[in-house]
């Protein structure tokens, strides 16, 4: 009955590899986000979709791009990965995107590149 | 980018002590804020969401409150249980188009037995 799934949990790979994690939530709601854990552990912001329309595009290097096949999905694909994409990325819904919304947020999904 | 300090980074005290930390944030354009409890190795859950100047939320031994005119929040621990370990983030959010929110550093809570 998980409320925001990731899959995979842990990814270790190797530099220059294209890799894909994604998120699903089952709580009916309209926004996904994906966020970056950095090495300060900061959470900060990457994307968000809003009804499958991305809303908040951050500044990302353009290897990363979301993909949001219908509401309840939100993946995110990593190309050419680099020694510095290495983080923990949480993906997080929202019923909307006003401001007062709760978001719910995925266990993580922890990125290693070799 | 929203400029958002959390104090104190770390805080450690003993099990039944009463405690607080402050979130600081830009008070213009102000539309919100969220509280946000992350336990080592879970995800961050949600503990608050303020929006009204002087507004006071409350769950159990955890309280916060909100000054939005100067710009800060303080959350207080009554009786702090070993439960209570986690780091507590703050995000506040400005109500400008395209806005999102924006996550502190957090404090990082431990309650010794």
């Amino acid at each position: 009955d998980t409320a925001v799934s990731q899959t995979p949990k842990y990814l270790v790979t190797q530099m220059g590899n294209d890799k894909s994690i994604k998120c699903e939530q089952n709580l009916g709601h309209d926004t996904m986000y994906w966020y970056k854990q950095d090495s300060k552990k900061f959470l900060k912001i990457m994307f968000s979709y809003n009804n499958k329309e991305l809303i908040i595009n951050e500044t990302v290097p353009n290897r990363f791009s979301p993909k949001s096949p219908d509401k309840a999905h939100l993946n995110l694909h990593i190309n050419s990965l680099e020694l510095g994409d290495s983080a923990v990325y949480f993906c997080a819904s929202s019923p909307g995107q006003g401001g007062f919304e709760t978001q719910y947020f995925g266990p993580g999904t922890r990125l290693l590149v070799l | 980018i929203l400029n958002v300090e959390q104090s104190p980074q770390s805080l450690h005290v003993q099990e039944g002590d009463s405690t607080n930390f402050t979130c600081s944030f830009p008070s213009s354009n102000f539309y919100a804020l969220h509280w946000y409890r992350w336990e080592t190795a879970k995800s961050p859950e949600a503990l608050f969401v303020m929006t009204l100047n002087g507004d006071e939320k409350k769950k159990g031994r955890i309280s916060a409150t909100l000054n939005t005119k100067e710009g800060y929040s303080y959350l207080y621990i009554k009786g702090s249980q070993p439960e209570d370990s986690a780091t507590y983030l703050c995000a506040p959010k400005r109500g400008t188009s395209g806005s999102r929110l924006t996550f502190g550093e957090g404090t990082q809570l431990t309650v010794n037995p």
